[in-house]
This record gives structure tokens, sequence and C-alpha cells, in this order.
């Protein structure tokens, strides 16, 4: 069965700064990799994926995120952080092998990133 | 592009009441999804349909939950009779895809109490 999961509840970053939120995951085949934002009273909107191919993914608002095999991870990350950014982040993870309920979407508890002036 | 729509945003009931929230998806999406978002917590699938059929509903609790997508485009998700650990965020979202690669779309939500 797959899994995923954030190790941080809250992640605090000073403006300008480099931010990372952490993603580790566990499937049985080729993961499929998603983040999401969620910002307040909003629904989840999609950031990245990774399918495939080229282990950093760029997405949406400047992030991107690394595929790391070896370490089964997929942080992500932004080189200078925005006061904006600040919301509630989600990692997902699909196990790419099949398509059967059994790969069902499964979403992480989620990150809160606080980006301070 | 008009987003998914959900409605209601917000409903308070009270315990063995029942309650039925709407989506209504990305005009040509093909699957849709419900999740259950408790506080703190990330969404949990509910049920996934492909058309109007039934694709995923493992983690539905069957006794009480029931959703239904009629002729493909909007869906109902229905709680009958509804319990306290029922209250959460219910999620709807779209995909345009059918495989496993797609993102996906997500509503506004429903946000339901109950009491």
């Amino acid at each position: 069965a797959q899994s995923v999961a954030q190790p941080e509840d809250q992640v605090n970053v000073a403006e300008g700064n480099p931010l990372t939120v952490k993603c580790t995951y566990s499937v049985s085949g080729n993961p499929y990799l998603f983040w999401y934002v969620q910002y307040p009273n909003r629904g989840l909107q999609f950031l990245l994926k990774y399918i495939t191919g080229d282990n950093l993914v760029k997405g949406s608002y400047g992030f991107e995120a690394e595929f790391n095999k070896s370490q089964t991870s997929f942080h992500l990350k932004k080189p200078s952080a925005l006061v904006s950014d600040s919301a509630l982040y989600f990692c997902a993870v699909r196990d790419g092998e099949g398509y059967s309920s059994a790969s069902k979407i499964i979403f992480g508890s989620g990150t809160r990133l606080s980006i301070r002036p | 592009e008009a987003g998914v729509a959900q409605s209601p945003r917000y409903k308070i009931i009270e315990k063995r009441q029942s309650v039925a929230f709407w989506c209504n998806p990305i005009s040509g999406h093909a699957t849709l999804y419900w999740y259950q978002q408790i506080l703190g917590q990330g969404p949990k699938l509910l049920i996934q349909f492909q058309n109007n059929g039934v694709v995923d509903d493992s983690q539905l609790p069957k006794d009480r939950f029931s959703a239904e997508r009629l002729k493909g485009v909007d869906s109902t998700l229905k709680i009958q009779p509804a319990k306290l650990e029922d209250s959460a965020v219910y999620l709807c979202a779209s995909s345009p895809r059918r495989g496993l690669s797609g993102e996906q779309y997500f509503g506004p939500g429903t946000r339901l109490t109950v009491t």
C-alpha cells in the first residue's frame, strides 16, 4: 500500500530566503508525485507533478520539487520565499502500476508554510 | 474556464439528520472525485467516478454515505444519518484525464458541522 509523509507540521521562513517543504513516500511501483497548495477558504490548487523524466520538476509560482528515488523523497523548494507563499501545502502520491482501486491517490497531512516579512 | 462548483459552502446539522452536497465539475472532465478533509489532515478519497460509473468507493462508509453522478456530469454526495465524526470539509475535484498522471482541479469545498 502506498503512503506519504510530511514530517513537519509547520515551516517558518523569512521573506527572501530559500524554503523547503519535505515529503517522503512509499509505493510498490513507480511513483506519481504531486504537490498541491491550499489557501484559506479555497480549494486545493495543483502546483506540480513528477511522472517520469528529469528529477527536478518546475511548477507554478516559482516552485520546484526534486524527486530522489534512493531517498524516496519529493521535497518542494523555492529559491526566494514571498509572504504570499504562506499557505498549507500537501504532497500526494499515486502508485503508477496499473489502473485500479489499489492505485488511489494518497495525500499527506499537510505542512503549514509561514513566511515572515 | 469556470472552475469546479460546489454548494452549499457551509452546512450545520444535528446528528442523525441528513445532508446532501452538490458538485459541478469543469466542463468536459470525465473523472470526478469526492474527498473528506478533517481538520488537520490531508484529503481522504471517498469515491471516484469515471463518467457516470464508480471506479473506486473502497473508503466510502456505505452504511451512511452515498453518491451518484447521473449523466456523467454533476454529482451529489449524501450522508444519512450524520454522525459527529462526519464534521469535515467535503471537497469535490475533477480531472480531464482517465489515467493516473492527471492533476486534479478542486472546488472550494463544503464545510459540514454536525452538532
